[in-house]
């Protein structure tokens, strides 16, 4: 399994800013993941977050408004930029691991 | 691309009753097929899978049925206790991929 670390737990942002949200996995992974969950709702992939290169976002999501690194094996940020309402909503980091997927425990993101 | 469809949405049960979550998966390529358990402020948490070359699996109260030929799987719930309360989300994955089709999720209440 892999334990997840994920930083901050919650904020409250205004409009206009940007947040940038930290994921730690305590093993080296391949693959890692930024979803988002809106209240309510299931979860939506937002990218892979890829080591070495650019992230690969899945359709309606782009790189100026979820930025994403990946500097190495056991460490991911994705911010959201230029904040609305709208982002308000549940961030989640996963990783693929021995073929099952792990979650931190989110991050609870209000913009006010 | 994969497309999950859960049901009911919300169940509501007294304690000590079965509950039943049922969902649907578009693409017969899916060959694996978790259940995730969400409590309040927490991440989705794996609590029992099944892959496609088995119809059923147990996990204590918990047991997942597969039914590659109609593509549907449900999670049961025995003996429900209090502690049950939270979602529940399906998901469905292609061999070969690393990514998850998510369904709605379904929002579990157990009465004491």
């Amino acid at each position: 399994s892999a334990v997840i670390s994920q930083k901050p737990s919650r904020d409250i942002c205004q409009r206009g800013t940007s947040l940038t949200i930290q994921c730690q996995v305590d093993s080296q992974v391949t693959m890692m993941f930024w979803y988002r969950q809106q209240p309510g709702q299931s979860l939506t992939l937002i990218a892979t977050a890829n080591q070495g290169s650019e992230a690969t976002y899945e359709s309606g999501f782009v790189i100026d408004k979820f930025p994403i690194s990946r500097p190495n094996l056991t460490f991911s940020t994705l911010t959201v930029s230029n904040m609305s309402p709208e982002d308000s909503s549940i961030y989640l980091c996963s990783v693929a691991l021995g073929g099952e997927a792990f979650f931190g425990q989110g991050t609870r993101l209000t913009v006010v | 691309g994969e497309n999950v469809e859960q049901h009911p949405s919300t169940l509501s049960v007294q304690e000590g009753d079965s509950a039943v979550i049922k969902c649907t998966y578009s693409d017969s390529a899916s060959n694996y097929f978790p259940w995730y358990k969400q409590e309040l402020g927490k991440g989705p948490q794996l609590i029992i899978d099944i892959r496609s070359n088995v119809g059923e699996k147990k996990d204590q109260r918990i047991a997942v049925t597969l039914n590659k030929t109609a593509k549907h799987f449900s999670l049961h719930i025995t003996e429900t206790q209090p502690e049950d309360s939270a979602v529940y989300f399906c998901a469905a994955r292609p061999g070969g991929s690393y990514i998850p089709t998510f369904g709605r999720g379904t929002s579990l209440i157990v009465h004491p």
